[in-house]
């Protein structure tokens, strides 16, 4: 089974712009989440959806915004980027099945955005 | 509110000896927590779970965690540590209260394991 794919790995932008972000979950995942790594803050939880809802949102701005399609797959976008939204944008997907949910997540490799 | 504390920025241990990464967590509701590791320019890869039952959970690559709850601790560790074991690992804590996969990580352990 394939893992979970983000695209673009590498993304250079200048300030101001905006970004947008492609997750693809593993097949039958339904649930993704995503999360920002930085040295200085470590991993924080961006936001998570499942089924095409936003179900929990993290301490970010609302320059910071996602949603996913039918087919489980994830966008995030970042408009007006600042330097310190220089990081690496992990995508994370889970199964949830009714009373028997399996918790773990699985991450994709990331996205690294630098903020120029 | 969840919260994960990991102690030790870097934990360095010889190839052969036992190591311990250690976390400890908290939360309002029942923890669920993980364990993950991350190499170089990687994704994180899940290693192993506690959500209910034994309090040893054996996970991949031989590593094992020891959950306590009186000390609200989740320790990783592994009998024998291998050079390709170095890498940065992540303890991870869920609040069962809360709906939902929001994962509340610690800082990461840096791992360097010497021939």
């Amino acid at each position: 089974k394939a893992g979970v794919t983000q695209t673009p790995r590498y993304l250079i932008k200048t300030r101001g712009q905006q970004v947008t972000l492609s997750c693809s979950p593993i097949s039958g995942h339904r649930s993704v989440s995503w999360y920002q790594q930085t040295p200085g803050q470590g991993l924080q939880f961006l936001f998570e959806y499942f089924s095409e809802t936003q179900r929990n949102k993290g301490n970010f701005p609302g320059r910071f915004s996602g949603r996913q399609f039918s087919n489980s797959r994830s966008e995030m976008n970042v408009s007006t980027l600042e330097l310190g939204d220089s990081a690496l944008y992990l995508c994370a997907s889970s199964f949830l099945a009714g009373d028997f949910p399996n918790y773990e997540q699985y991450f994709g490799p990331g996205t690294r955005l630098t903020v120029t | 509110a969840q919260s994960v504390a990991q102690p030790e920025d870097q934990v360095n241990v010889a190839e052969g000896n036992p190591l311990t990464v250690k976390c400890t967590y908290s939360v309002s509701g029942n923890p669920y927590l993980f364990w993950y590791v991350q190499y170089p320019n990687r994704g994180l890869q899940f290693l192993l779970k506690y959500i209910t039952g034994d309090n040893l959970v054996k996970g991949s690559y031989g590593f094992e965690a020891e959950f306590n709850k009186s000390q609200t601790s989740f320790h990783l560790k592994k009998p024998s540590a291998l050079v390709s074991d170095s890498a940065l690992y992540f303890c991870a804590v869920r609040d069962s209260r809360n709906a939902g996969n929001m994962l509340t990580f610690g800082g990461g352990t840096r791992l360097m394991v010497k021939p």
